[in-house]
């Protein structure tokens, strides 16, 4: 079920930063993971955040240009992708700690 | 690190029949922390299976999960035409690369 609201469709050129929001009104949790799905592979962990103390996990793949944050005030979780590369594009997805609430995805696409 | 291996890659089956979907990991990883998702094309990946044998709540039972150790198995027992989709197994986080459930 499609329960946490994403930030739309972002197109941007090499080099550029993006920033992803996801908000999940009215449900509890205490970890946001993200996800990312390049076109037509699969599904790959990125990490998470532990939205009580702000602080961020990353898997091997995605240490460097990859940020998650989290803002208590409005509850919503953000990834920030730093350096953008043509092989950034792809669906990012953002899911509860208990993976059972995901948002709707959001296409970054980086192109010149 | 943990590696998540499914197999096969694509099951080509017929509305009505069995399917039998398996992830093998590459050590042996707490029950606990061993989850199925399915996505439909163009869909967002919907949780079906936790700690390994749970159907999460609204899964129809036609879909149940097994396994221990290092070996899970999903069974869809039999499958209806919304069943075709990409089946993932996960593990802590980790996913495994899939396996197509495509009509035959």
């Amino acid at each position: 079920q499609v329960q946490l609201v994403q930030s739309g469709s972002e197109l941007k050129k090499p080099g550029a930063s993006v920033k992803v929001s996801c908000k999940a009104p009215g449900y509890t949790y205490t970890a946001m993971n993200w996800v990312r799905q390049a076109p037509g592979q699969g599904l790959e962990w990125m990490g998470w955040i532990d939205t009580n103390t702000g602080n961020p996990t990353y898997t091997q793949d995605f240490t460097g240009r990859f940020v998650f944050s989290f803002d208590t005030s409005v509850s919503t979780a953000y990834l920030q992708i730093n350096g953008l590369k043509a092989e950034d594009t792809a669906v990012y997805y953002c899911a509860r700690d208990r993976w059972d609430l995901w948002g709707q995805g959001t296409l970054v696409t980086v192109s010149s | 690190e943990i590696v998540l291996t499914q197999s096969p890659g694509t099951l080509s089956l017929s509305p009505g029949e069995r399917a039998t979907l398996s992830c093998r990991a590459s050590q042996s990883v707490s029950s606990r922390y061993l989850a199925w998702f399915q996505q439909k094309l163009g869909q967002t990946p919907r949780l079906l299976i936790y700690a390994a044998s749970n159907r999460a709540p609204g899964i129809p039972d036609r879909f149940s999960g097994s396994g221990s150790g290092t070996d899970f198995t999903l069974t869809i027992r039999r499958l209806e035409p919304e069943d075709f989709a990409v089946y993932y197994c996960q593990q802590s986080g980790t996913f495994g690369r899939g396996t197509k459930v495509e009509i035959k």
